[in-house]
């Protein structure tokens, strides 16, 4: 199996643009989480999945983020209008039958950077 | 809020000793799990433990779970060079509905 695939790896953009960041979920598994990663405030729940419906949103931070799972196999973040306190590396996971108490498999992480 | 913390932030040890990382949380879980990340890449499971489970291993590494003391502990055993990374603990709480709360980590360096 390919593993949690994201994209892009890197992203540098400057402030109010929209950025997308992009998830493909292990084949099979019906949960997934976007999580933010930074120094400060560690790793981070942004919003969970299950069966492609949105679960739990709590830890959107507001409105400028959203995110979609049109389908199993596709996830994406979005922030709109971005700034520089976004700058985090965004990490997708999913997850098996375990759902959210079992074992996550992380994708290799988004490096966000907003200038 | 953060369920998990680890303590120490960091540990240095040289290749072939043993590395102790602590984790302790506020309020009861189901389980916990540990999760290792190198630099620059995405987490990976470890091991997972159940409440009502006290030990576990596999491989070099051990983890301990105290329920009473709200703790758990890593051991990694006759640690090597490749041991280097970051290694969290994470927890799912007892009630009701929760995903997986993450600690900041504990950054382990493996000097051969």
């Amino acid at each position: 199996d390919a593993g949690v695939i994201q994209s892009p790896r890197h992203e540098v953009t400057e402030m109010g643009q929209e950025v997308t960041l992009r998830c493909k979920p292990i084949s099979g598994h019906n949960s997934l989480f976007w999580y933010r990663q930074t120094m400060m405030r560690g790793l981070e729940l942004l919003i969970y999945f299950n069966n492609n419906v949105p679960i739990d949103d709590s830890g959107m931070p507001e409105d400028r983020f959203s995110a979609k799972m049109p389908n199993a196999s596709f996830s994406t973040l979005k922030i709109q209008p971005s700034e520089p306190r976004d700058s985090a590396v965004y990490f997708c996971a999913s997850s098996g039958t375990g759902g959210p108490t079992g074992e996550l498999f992380f994708g290799e992480g988004s490096r966000l950077t907003v200038l | 809020s953060q369920q998990g913390e680890e303590d120490p932030q960091a540990l240095s040890i040289q290749e072939g000793e043993n590395a102790t990382m602590n984790c302790s949380y506020k309020t009861s879980i189901n389980n916990l799990q540990w999760y290792r990340q190198n630099s620059g890449r995405g987490l990976v499971h470890l091991i997972l433990i159940r409440s009502n489970e006290r030990e576990k291993h596999s491989g070099r590494l051990r983890v301990t779970l105290d329920t009473s003391k709200k703790s758990s502990s890593l051991l990694i055993t006759a640690s090597r060079a490749a041991d280097t990374a970051s290694y969290f603990c994470a927890t799912k709480m007892n009630s009701g509905y929760s995903t997986l709360t993450f600690g900041k980590g504990t950054m382990l360096l493996v000097s051969p």
